[in-house]
């Protein structure tokens, strides 16, 4: 089945470590996007990348980090830096930028 | 600045009826417009895809509509039914290479 995969589902982190989500597509997008969402706030992207080797701060950037090696691959890792990380990361992907968007089933992180 | 609203908040409706939701846009210059829907605890799944040169797309019984001029967009749910209760997101695609989305609205349908 063609889709995208995140992991872990659930995550756990102590203060002042730094956690890498996982986020692996198998549509052949080139475009990958990483989404924070809050209760009562919409999705806010974090990061995104139109193609291998190459990725574009989103409005809420601060503490976090990507890497785009491969195209199937997209992975987040939320710093010791992220003051609030508490939240529901979602990947996705497109073909290109502006078309038909598809999203994982999600990484909910909490602070212990 | 994109700023995409969504009313209501909250919509409770007995089964089989049709209703409306809906998405508004401040800046009339986006490319597309999509429809989500969101289970609670899940990721977010697509329903429908508005290209800006389009006024409406339909999938069973689901209808969305796109007026740019006047910054809306609605998505009509023909007789509703109680596993169609969840969060619906809708979202823009601004000229900065990326999706505004609005807060949802939670839908309940009850039998």
């Amino acid at each position: 089945d063609g889709g995208i995969t995140q992991s872990p589902k659930y995550l756990f982190r102590k203060e002042g470590q730094n956690v890498t989500l996982s986020c692996e597509q198998n549509l052949n997008h080139d475009a990958m996007y990483w989404y924070r969402q809050d209760p009562g706030q919409g999705l806010r992207l974090i990061y995104y990348s139109q193609i291998v080797n190459d990725f574009q701060k989103g409005d809420i950037a601060e503490g976090y980090s990507v890497s785009r090696e491969k195209k199937e691959s997209f992975p987040l890792t939320v710093t010791s830096a992220q003051k609030n990380p508490t939240a529901f990361y979602l990947c996705a992907s497109s073909t290109e930028w502006n078309t038909e968007a598809f999203f994982g089933q999600g990484t909910r992180l909490t602070v212990v | 600045k994109q700023e995409v609203t969504q009313i209501p908040a909250a919509l409770s409706v007995p089964e089989g009826e049709n209703l409306v939701l809906n998405c508004s846009f401040t800046d009339s210059a986006i490319y597309n417009l999509q429809w989500f829907r969101q289970d609670p605890g899940k990721g977010l799944t697509s329903l429908l895809l508005i290209q800006s040169s389009q006024r409406e797309q339909t999938s069973g019984r689901l209808n969305a509509s796109l007026d740019k001029s006047s910054g809306r967009s609605t998505l009509y749910i023909a007789a509703s039914q109680p596993g169609d209760s969840a969060t619906y997101l809708c979202a823009a695609y601004t000229g900065f290479q990326k999706l505004v989305f609005g807060t949802g609205t939670r839908l309940l349908v009850s039998p």
